[in-house]
């Protein structure tokens, strides 16, 4: 059963801070992995979805890094603001299919 | 383009009420819809995938006769919480699939069941 965690749990730094969330998984027979934000009560906005081809996208400020064999991927968030403040989470495609697992979620908070 | 959207955005209703969650896929078909459950600061699970004109497919632990799916058409699918507790009460989040198989998100419903 795949199991995808994510570390750290929450996260608090002060604006204009590079930071790195990590996401790693157990089965690694994934076709790709992707990033999404989500604003308190609210719904989910795909950040980036990296392909198991590729071993990083970028947007922005954002990227995401892929390592299949090791099971790893980060999203590196440049010059953080307190817009980026919200819950990130990855997720993979479970059981060959698109079902998706996701990651138990890293909460940002960006302080000025 | 590719808005999904969820009805209601909140709801309330006594303990052993149904209640019904609407999907809609708003600019685009699908003809695959699923549904996910997240308590309070926890991550999504997903209960089922709904799949259009056919029996919705319940992950392991999902009781089927109480979150009743209907897919009756490629732009809506609908979950109702039957006879409904307090340990229903949660936000429940649905995704529609593109063709390109590319899943968009609605806003999510929170349910309190007194």
């Amino acid at each position: 059963k795949q199991e995808v965690t994510q570390i750290p749990a929450a996260l608090s730094v002060p604006e204009g801070e590079n930071l790195v969330l990590n996401c790693s998984f157990t089965d690694s027979a994934i076709y790709n992995l992707q990033w999404f934000r989500q604003d308190p009560g609210k719904g989910l906005t795909s950040l980036l979805l990296i392909q198991s081809s590729q071993r990083e996208q970028t947007s922005g400020r954002l990227n995401a890094s892929l390592d299949k064999s090791s099971g790893r991927s980060t999203l590196y968030i440049a010059a953080s603001q307190p817009g980026d403040s919200a819950t990130y989470l990855c997720a993979v495609p479970t059981g060959g299919g698109n079902k998706l697992t996701f990651g138990t979620g890293t909460q940002l908070k960006v302080e000025l | 383009g590719a808005v999904v959207s969820q009805h209601p955005s909140r709801v309330i209703c006594k303990s052993g009420t149904s209640v019904k969650i609407e999907c809609r896929s708003l600019d685009f078909q699908a003809t695959t819809m699923f549904w996910y459950r997240q308590f309070p600061k926890q991550s999504l699970m997903l209960m089922a995938t709904s799949n259009e004109g056919s029996k919705a497919t319940y992950e392991q632990g999902v009781e089927k006769d109480k979150f009743l799916i209907n897919h009756a058409s490629l732009t809506l699918s609908t979950l109702t919480v039957t006879s409904a507790h307090p340990e229903d009460s949660s936000f429940y989040i649905c995704s529609a699939m593109t063709d390109q198989e590319t899943q968009y998100f609605g806003p999510g419903t929170r349910l309190l069941v007194l």
